[in-house]
């Protein structure tokens, strides 16, 4: 138990869905962000959200949508996914300091799996 | 721009030591050490925030050469329990960005 909570922990979708993946953090942290680990590819970083505004989004495609409606809060929008979008994706939040950006641990949720037909 | 590690993957006999190196195209500013195990989440071990800075972590340890923009992971006396697999993350300097490496595997056999 990290203390981030993510739903669902798996999920099959078609190609023409729209579903949502959520996350949830009780730690006081103001800072949260979704990775991609597929099978052959390490951690990819999809988007940093830092008190609350997105500061990065990595180029990722326009299928994938995020929210962050408070500093407690993550969710992941998927729509019209392809069979490549099929990943573990996890959730993970930090403390970020003030002064030259520092970013204390990283606390991980447990991960979607998520399948695409 | 993905922090390259090696070796890719690393088989150990109980007791035997290694070490994992990372290394950054970008100006750091901080390196994570992370070790996942098989159908769990990334769990944190260390945190390297100074150039030069060594930290251990029972009998694991690192450094971190901001210069050089490389990480290195020591794994002493390893046991069972170590295996799993081991990511190094990168804080790119003036971002709120932590890129993981791309990740050592490690299995330790008795």
């Amino acid at each position: 138990e990290t203390g981030v909570t993510q739903t669902p922990r798996h999920l099959v979708m078609g190609m023409t869905n729209k579903k949502s993946l959520k996350c949830e953090q009780h730690l006081g942290h103001n800072a949260m962000y979704w990775y991609k680990q597929s099978a052959k590819k390490p951690l990819e970083l999809m988007f940093v959200y830092s008190l609350e505004e997105r500061v990065e989004n990595n180029s990722v495609p326009s299928r994938f949508s995020p929210e962050c409606p408070n500093s407690s809060h993550l969710f992941l929008h998927l729509h019209t996914l392809q069979p490549e979008d099929s990943a573990l994706y996890l959730c993970a939040s930090s403390l970020l300091t003030s002064g030259e950006s520092s970013t204390g641990e990283l606390f991980f949720g447990e991960g979607s799996r998520l399948t695409v037909l | 721009q993905q922090p390259v590690q090696s070796p890719q993957a690393v088989i150990l006999r109980e007791g035997e030591d290694a070490v994992i190196n990372c290394s950054s195209s970008k100006a750091l500013y901080s390196v994570h050490w992370y070790r996942q195990k098989h159908g769990e989440a990334p769990v944190f071990l260390m945190i390297l925030l100074k150039g030069g800075e060594q930290k251990g972590h029972e009998k694991i340890s690192a450094s971190f050469n901001e210069k050089k923009q490389q990480s290195s992971l020591y794994l002493t006396a390893s046991q069972l329990s170590y295996s799993g697999t081991y990511f190094c993350g990168m804080l790119i300097k003036n971002t709120d960005k932590l890129i993981f490496g791309t990740g050592t595997r490690l299995q330790v056999f008795p």
